[in-house]
């Protein structure tokens, strides 16, 4: 167990709809990591959040968006679902950069049927 | 651009033979590369990173080499066991727009039999 919760484990929806995941980073973490990870590929870099601040950008599209709260826990916005958009999102957290240990959540689980 | 290539994306080994995962990154300033595990159906795992001021660093079975020249670093294990089967990925830190981030290579699916 990495200390990283990711809720729900995992999530049903329609095409067009829209789903919020959920994380709460390790305690004393300030960073937030989303990744996702489509069937047999690697882990595309969605976004980080420090300490409430936004501070990098991967390919995430428009249709996402994300934030983290002032208890540090952040939640990955998914709008406007199409079927690529089923895949495996993990959180991730460390204490500041990147450059320290990012520990990974079980990640949740997304079908866009 | 940034970009970490990782081969080969499948390895398969006989238990008790070694293996060797390799990956190349394209940004120079580049200093930090974590190795994650990843069985299947669970979370990725750290289980070594090196950082640029080393050229190899140790774990037991596993080892990582970094040549900063060539702009490439090497996941090696000896003695593989059938529990050493999982999906491993390389990373490099990048710096973006004064920001960092980390880049992953795609996988290297290895698979030890018995």
């Amino acid at each position: 167990d990495s200390g990283v919760t990711q809720t729900p484990k995992h999530l049903i929806t329609a095409t067009g709809q829209r789903v919020t995941l959920r994380c709460s980073p390790r305690s004393g973490d300030l960073s937030v990591y989303w990744y996702q990870q489509s069937l047999d590929q690697g882990l595309q870099f969605l976004i980080q959040y420090y300490n409430g601040e936004e501070r990098a950008k991967g390919n995430i599209l428009e249709r996402f968006s994300a934030q983290q709260f002032p208890d540090l826990h952040s939640e990955l916005n998914l709008s406007s679902l199409e079927l690529g958009d089923s895949a495996l999102y993990f959180c991730a957290s460390s204490f500041g950069t990147p450059q320290e240990t990012q520990y990974f959540g079980p990640g949740t689980r997304l079908l866009v049927l | 651009g940034e970009n970490v290539e990782q081969h080969p994306s499948t390895l398969s080994v006989q238990e008790g033979d070694s293996a060797v995962i390799k990956c190349t990154y394209s940004d120079s300033a580049s200093n930090y590369f974590p190795w994650y595990k990843q069985e299947l159906g669970k979370r990725p795992q750290l289980i070594i990173d090196i950082r640029s001021n080393v050229g190899e660093k140790k774990d037991q079975r596993i080892a990582v080499t970094l040549n900063k020249t060539a702009k490439h670093f090497s996941l090696h294990i000896t003695e593989t066991q059938p529990e050493d089967s999982a999906v491993y990925f390389c990373a490099a830190r990048f710096r973006n727009t004064g920001f960092q981030k980390l880049v992953f290579g795609t996988g290297t699916r290895l698979l030890v039999s018995p």
